[in-house]
This record gives C-alpha cells, sequence and structure tokens, in this order.
C-alpha cells in the first residue's frame, strides 16, 4: 500500500464551489505539506504543519485553508474555487533526520480542473 | 530571498550517453541539497542528499556534485537509459526551519 495517499485522484468542479482534498500517511511522519504545481512554476508550498497543533501558511495560501485533523490526517480546502486554481495538487510528508535533514515523501497527486 | 534555477528547456541525449543537469541557488549556501525526480503525472520521489561539506554523492549510475563556490549542484546520469526519461527536481532548505523549496525541473528524453 502507498504511503502517503490523496483523494480525489481528480476532480472537476464549477466556479464558486467548495471542495476538500484529502491526504492520509502511514509513515508516522509528523510534517506534512500541500503543494501546488504549474507547468514552468514547480511546485509552490500552499500550507503546511509540523504537528497536529501546528498550521503554517505558505508562499500561496490566499484562497485555501487546512486542517490536521490528526497526525496521519491533512486536508485542504478551496472554500470558493475559481478557474486559476486548476491545478496538480501534491501532499508531502517528512520527517527531520539526523542533522536537520529532512526529506520529502509525496503523494500521487490530485488532478483539479476548476470550470 | 533564496532562488533555485534549473534549465527549463529539456535535455535530449541518446541511450547511453551521460546527462548532466545543472541547479543553481542564489543565495546562501544551504546545509545539504537533494534531487528529485517526477515522472508525469506523478509525485516526486527522493532521488539523492548531499551535504555542504561533501564534494561528490553517488549512488548506482547517479552522481551528484555540490560546488558551494559556485553555487551550483551538477546531477549527472551516466549509461543513461530511456527509462531514466523524467523531470528531475533540485530542492534545498528554505530556512532554518527545514521546509524545502524547488526548483522548476529541467525535463530529460534518453532517446534510444
Amino acid at each position: 500500500d502507498a504511503d502517503v495517499t490523496q483523494t480525489p485522484r481528480n476532480r472537476i468542479t464549477k466556479t464558486g464551489k467548495r471542495i476538500m482534498l484529502e491526504c492520509s500517511q502511514t509513515k508516522g511522519h509528523d510534517r506534512m505539506y500541500w503543494y501546488r504545481q504549474d507547468p514552468g512554476l514547480g511546485l509552490r508550498l500552499i500550507y503546511y504543519s509540523f504537528d497536529v497543533k501546528d498550521i503554517n501558511k505558505g508562499e500561496i495560501s490566499d484562497g485555501y485553508s487546512v486542517s490536521r485533523q490528526a497526525q496521519a490526517k491533512f486536508s485542504l480546502s478551496l472554500e470558493s474555487a475559481i478557474p486559476n486554481q486548476t491545478a496538480l495538487y501534491f501532499c508531502a510528508t517528512s520527517a527531520v533526520g539526523q542533522g536537520g535533514r529532512e526529506t520529502q515523501y509525496f503523494g500521487p497527486g490530485t488532478r483539479l480542473l476548476v470550470l | 530571498s533564496q532562488k533555485i534555477e534549473q534549465n527549463s528547456e529539456a535535455l535530449n541525449i541518446q541511450e547511453g550517453k551521460t546527462a548532466t543537469l545543472t541547479c543553481n541557488y542564489t543565495n546562501y549556501s544551504p546545509a545539504y541539497l537533494q534531487w528529485y525526480r517526477q515522472d508525469p503525472g506523478r509525485g516526486p520521489v527522493f532521488l539523492l542528499l548531499i551535504r555542504e561539506n561533501e564534494k561528490e554523492k553517488r549512488k548506482e549510475r547517479l552522481k551528484v556534485t555540490f560546488d558551494t563556490t559556485l553555487k551550483q549542484s551538477l546531477f549527472h546520469i551516466t549509461a543513461s537509459q530511456p527509462a531514466d526519461s523524467a523531470t528531475y527536481l533540485c530542492a534545498l532548505p528554505m530556512d532554518s526551519s527545514y521546509k524545502l523549496i524547488f526548483g522548476s525541473g529541467t525535463r530529460l528524453l534518453v532517446r534510444p
């Protein structure tokens, strides 16, 4: 079974709708992240959480919110979707290793289309 | 703020040749740098990490170098195969919190 799972894998929605993307992990990591990826722009950090009670904004958090329901679950919500939120969304987890180095483990992604 | 620059043009090479990809950063030298592989429609997968005090790191056909004077890392794939075709991202810690920032990646195409 995959260590980091995302649901749904694909989603088409209309402008103004509220949607939620979910992420679950079995790696036992404390840190979880949400990124979006657009062609030519690479991965951009939306929100991150270093433990269950910790939520932090990334570089592009406007229009998004998150919830860390448990160590293993981190969901991303678009309160009122707009077309420029059409992108590929990735969840990632990490644990800080020896010397403070961290490696991130990504889910398979959710392809979102906002019409 | 720290920025990462990777060649946005695809690298197209013949099978069996060595592929060399470049990652440049603009600001402070990070404590380490990582390389990831991403296949179309999939999440990035970690490949290698190199620390600032290491000049070179190898893993099978992969080799990474880290030059803090040039603010550059090179990623080499020797004896390249069509299965190596993918986009390769470099990443480094953003700040003392160890969050990573990622380059936009370079696409590698290996022709049979």
